[in-house]
């Protein structure tokens, strides 16, 4: 089945870097990949998502990357504020399309 | 536009008690509903999910069980609790169709004491 790897996992930035995680997976079959954000004690929330036919996605200063042929994609997080201080989810979807598969996660620290 | 509620937010059960935790969906019809586990710390683990009435699918073989007695309703169960059955247990439900992204509940923490 489809196995998702996820690095960092924890990453600390000064207000203003730039953060990249990175997620690699194992199934050339999903097609799906969403980025998700939970704060402390909060519900994981879809920042960004991408599919299978398009390499890469902007939504201001957040932009995922898929590159299918090496099986990996990546967030990337410009001009950090403390507020995205939170821990990272990247997922992909399994073969059957009914599941997603979430990577252990990143915990990115913005300090001011 | 589409919500999702669980509850109770937060629980404290003894070992040896029984569960049930509720997750309800509005403003969709027919979602795929699904309970994860996340231990403190630590990433989310997919326990069950459904694509319809009575249809579940379980992920990891353990001493919950799952439910879908209605269209939008989602049951998470347990006979007897154990300790290693602490975490934050979280619903989501997802759209039918290509590649639509989970949405996912406020979560219901629970301890086991």
């Amino acid at each position: 089945g489809e196995n998702v790897e996820q690095h960092p996992s924890t990453l600390s930035v000064q207000e203003g870097d730039s953060a990249v995680i990175k997620c690699t997976y194992s199934d050339s079959a999903s097609n799906y990949f969403p980025w998700y954000k939970q704060e402390l004690g909060k519900r994981p929330q879809l920042i960004i998502d991408i599919r299978s036919n398009v390499g890469e996605k902007k939504d201001q200063r957040i932009a995922v990357t898929l590159n299918k042929t090496a099986k990996h994609f990546s967030l990337h997080i410009t001009e950090t504020q403390p507020e995205d201080s939170a821990v990272y989810f990247c997922a992909a979807s399994d073969q059957a399309g009914t599941a997603l598969i979430f990577g252990k996660g990143t915990t990115l620290s913005v300090s001011s | 536009s589409q919500t999702i509620h669980q509850w109770p937010a937060t629980l404290v059960q003894p070992v040896g008690s029984p569960l049930s935790l509720e997750c309800t969906v509005e403003g969709t019809s027919n979602p795929n509903l699904y309970w994860y586990r996340q231990a403190a710390g630590r990433g989310l683990q997919l326990l069950f999910y459904s694509v319809g009435i009575g249809q579940i699918s379980s992920e990891v073989p353990q001493n919950l069980s799952a439910s879908r007695p209605q269209d939008r309703q989602f049951i998470l169960s347990s006979k007897k609790l154990l300790l290693s059955d602490s975490g934050f247990y979280l619903c989501a439900w997802e759209g039918k169709g290509y590649s639509q992204p989970q949405h996912f509940g406020d979560g219901t923490r629970l301890s086991i004491l």
